[in-house]
């Protein structure tokens, strides 16, 4: 089955404890990309890649790292969590680009106490 | 970052009802998508828009693209249970894709 999976799905941890949120796809795309989620804000980009080893930040890049080492992994690396990182967030995947339909993983609900 | 006017911000509506929601920026945009996001899961592709005046429809979906291209329509006609969720509008930016608020729409049966 076609899917963007993302681990863990629930966290909670402390401000200061790095974490990692895993997104894997199995769909060969060239594109992924991290989102934040928040009321009233919509979905907001983190950071994308086109390709292995290329990424680029999006629109709220700060505090957030990526790597895209493999094509199918895009994990999301929190060095330093604050409680204003406290979110739900989503990996999505697409063929090529950004414009091409992007496939969405199920969501990590992170909460920094 | 920039985004996407979206109204209404939410709609409470009878079911069999029709349903239109719009998104509009101050800046001039190739694309424009619209998603769906079910409880508890991630948003899905309903339409894209690549063309000023497009008229799209998906089912009892139907998406225009403005002329001016800086608005977008989306309309749902003769509402059903399923159709709850938040509906979202997108652009995409080179290569960055910007959300708008989202419209939540809950559907009395």
């Amino acid at each position: 089955e076609a899917q963007v999976t993302q681990n863990p799905r629930y966290l909670i941890t402390v401000t200061g404890k790095k974490l990692t949120v895993t997104c894997s796809q199995n769909m060969n795309h060239e594109y992924m990309s991290w989102y934040r989620q928040d009321p009233g804000l919509g979905l907001r980009q983190i950071y994308y890649s086109m390709n292995v080893e290329v990424t680029d930040k999006g629109d709220v890049p700060e505090g957030y790292k990526v790597s895209r080492k493999e094509k199918r992994n895009f994990p999301l690396i929190l060095e330093s969590p604050s409680p204003n990182q406290t979110s739900l967030y989503f990996c999505a995947s697409s063929i090529l680009q950004g414009t091409d339909e992007q496939y969405f993983g199920p969501g990590t609900r992170l909460t920094v106490t | 970052g920039q985004q996407l006017n979206q109204s209404p911000q939410s709609m409470f509506i009878q079911e069999g009802e029709d349903v239109s929601m719009n998104c509009t920026s101050s800046s001039i945009f190739n694309t424009w998508l619209w998603y769906k996001q079910d409880p508890g899961e991630g948003p899905v592709l309903l339409i894209a828009l690549y063309k000023a005046g497009e008229l799209t429809s998906n089912g009892r979906l139907t998406a225009q693209f403005g002329i001016t291209r800086k608005d977008s329509f989306l309309n749902i006609s003769a509402s059903i249970p399923s159709d709850v969720g938040i509906y979202f509008c997108a652009h995409a930016r080179a290569q960055k894709l910007v959300f708008g608020q989202g419209t939540r729409l809950t559907i009395n049966p």
